[in-house]
């Protein structure tokens, strides 16, 4: 089984400012990874696949890159709406993998 | 518009049986990659179940032998059957499809499903 590793636990951004969330797999899942967002008492939605891929009506501000075995999520301005958990997930092996997820928190 | 609604959780004895549905709309269920992901309380995520649109399955080693994930095209809804559950399958479940495999795109709103005597 592929382990997923996020860092960190959790990160304290002001609004406006800048995050970069981190994913480490255990094993290269090539670009076969995406970023989903979960917000208390809803479902995950999915933001970006195939490693840097934005799905449908994520906004741009949202940004993902890396292969093999680290990446990063970035979202460039924070809005109100963006402070969540945040979760990676690997699709390259069945068992497939979520990592720990990252709290994003106001500073 | 996309549409996954889950029904079928409750409160269910260590052992008991459950039958989770996920109704589409706007989707078709036989033509793309279906799942089953589970968050047991003020916990992470967890891949239980696939059932690709050829018909192949795979399922976390977890529940492997006692769930079961399953469609009815006429229905145009998915399934997953829980035998001999344990208060370890405790959790929110969540039905996902997409079009991508191994990625959910689209998510239903989840079904609490609670084992304990």
């Amino acid at each position: 089984e592929i382990v997923m590793t996020q860092s960190p636990a959790t990160l304290s951004v002001s609004p406006g400012e800048r995050a970069a969330l981190s994913c480490r797999g255990s094993q290269s899942v090539s670009t076969n990874l995406a970023w989903y967002q979960q917000t208390p008492g809803q479902a995950p939605r999915l933001l970006i696949y195939g490693a840097s891929t934005r799905a449908t009506g994520i906004p741009g501000r949202f940004s993902g890159s890396g292969s093999g075995t680290e990446f990063t999520l970035t979202i460039s301005s924070l809005q109100s709406e963006d402070f969540a958990v945040y979760y990676c997930q690997q699709y390259n092996n069945w068992p497939y993998t979520f990592g720990q997820g990252t709290k994003l928190e106001i500073k | 518009e996309v549409q996954l609604v889950e029904s079928g959780g409750g409160l269910i004895q260590p052992g008991g049986s459950l039958r989770l549905s996920c109704a589409a709309s706007g989707f078709t269920v036989s033509s793309n990659y279906m799942y089953w992901v589970r968050q047991a309380p003020g916990k992470g995520l967890e891949w239980v179940s696939v059932l690709y649109s050829g018909g192949t399955t795979y399922y976390a080693d977890s529940v492997k032998g006692r769930f079961t994930i399953s469609r009815d095209n006429s229905k145009n809804t998915l399934y997953l059957q829980m035998n001999s559950l344990r208060a370890a399958d405790t959790a929110v479940y969540y039905c996902g499809g997409s079009p991508y495999g191994g990625l959910s795109y689209y998510w239903g709103q989840g079904t609490l499903v609670t084992v304990s005597s």
